[in-house]
């Protein structure tokens, strides 16, 4: 089957880093995903990785490596308005996203 | 309108009853997709459409239908709501079927009693 693993829950001081890690087995690999979503509303695209490494947007970092089926959202100099849900998704053989169930973070001051 | 439109936001529906949620985009995305999104569980596909004319099922077809008869409108039917059908349903779209990003519509919460 297809399955896609992230933590349920994370907290995080204002201002810190945190690493957000998202391990996946699905059938074939075309692509992994970050995505945002604040309560009550619709997601939104953070960061994309298909070879091995680090790929950097402003404070939004994610890491990818295929051999071992993970990857990892990092997130610097968190900010209140960082606190919402951090889906991860992989798009499989069939070029169809398979989802993670998301990870809420809270950001405490 | 700029993006990606679904009507109703929300709707209490009774069981038995059919139920047709819409969606619009305006941005000539030739691929559109429905999920149903569950407390505790991933987004679950339903149906998709790589271009205008065709459809395909996802993970949770059951219970759901979809037509693509232009670029713009994606329609997603219940045919006779059940209980297990209440969740919050979302449309998006991508340039294409191998683009990298879909943008989400901003969702309907469905209640089936």
């Amino acid at each position: 089957g297809q399955n896609i693993d992230q933590p349920t829950e994370m907290t995080a001081t204002e201002g810190a880093i945190v690493q957000i890690n998202c391990t996946y087995q699905t059938s074939g690999f075309n692509g992994l995903f970050w995505y945002q979503q604040h309560a009550g509303e619709a997601p939104t695209f953070l960061s994309y990785n298909v070879l091995d490494g680090l790929e950097e947007k402003g404070r939004f970092s994610s890491f990818l490596s295929r051999s071992k089926g993970y990857s990892y959202l990092l997130l610097k100099e968190l900010q209140m308005k960082d606190s919402a849900s951090y889906l991860c998704a992989v798009r499989d053989e069939d070029y169809q996203l398979i989802w993670g169930a998301g990870t809420k973070l809270i950001i405490k001051p | 309108i700029a993006g990606i439109t679904q009507a109703p936001t929300s709707q209490i529906l009774a069981a038995g009853r059919r139920m047709t949620l819409r969606c619009t985009q305006d941005m000539r995305h030739n691929a559109m997709y429905w999920y149903r999104q569950d407390l505790g569980l991933g987004l679950r596909l339903i149906h998709y459409s790589n271009t205008a004319g065709t459809t395909g099922k996802g993970e949770v077809p059951d219970g759901y239908s979809v037509s693509r008869a232009n670029t713009d409108d994606f329609p997603l039917t219940l045919a006779s709501a059940v209980p297990s059908q209440t969740s919050v349903y979302f449309c998006a779209s991508s340039d294409s079927a191998d683009n990298n990003e879909q943008f989400f519509g901003p969702g309907t919460r469905l209640t089936v009693l």
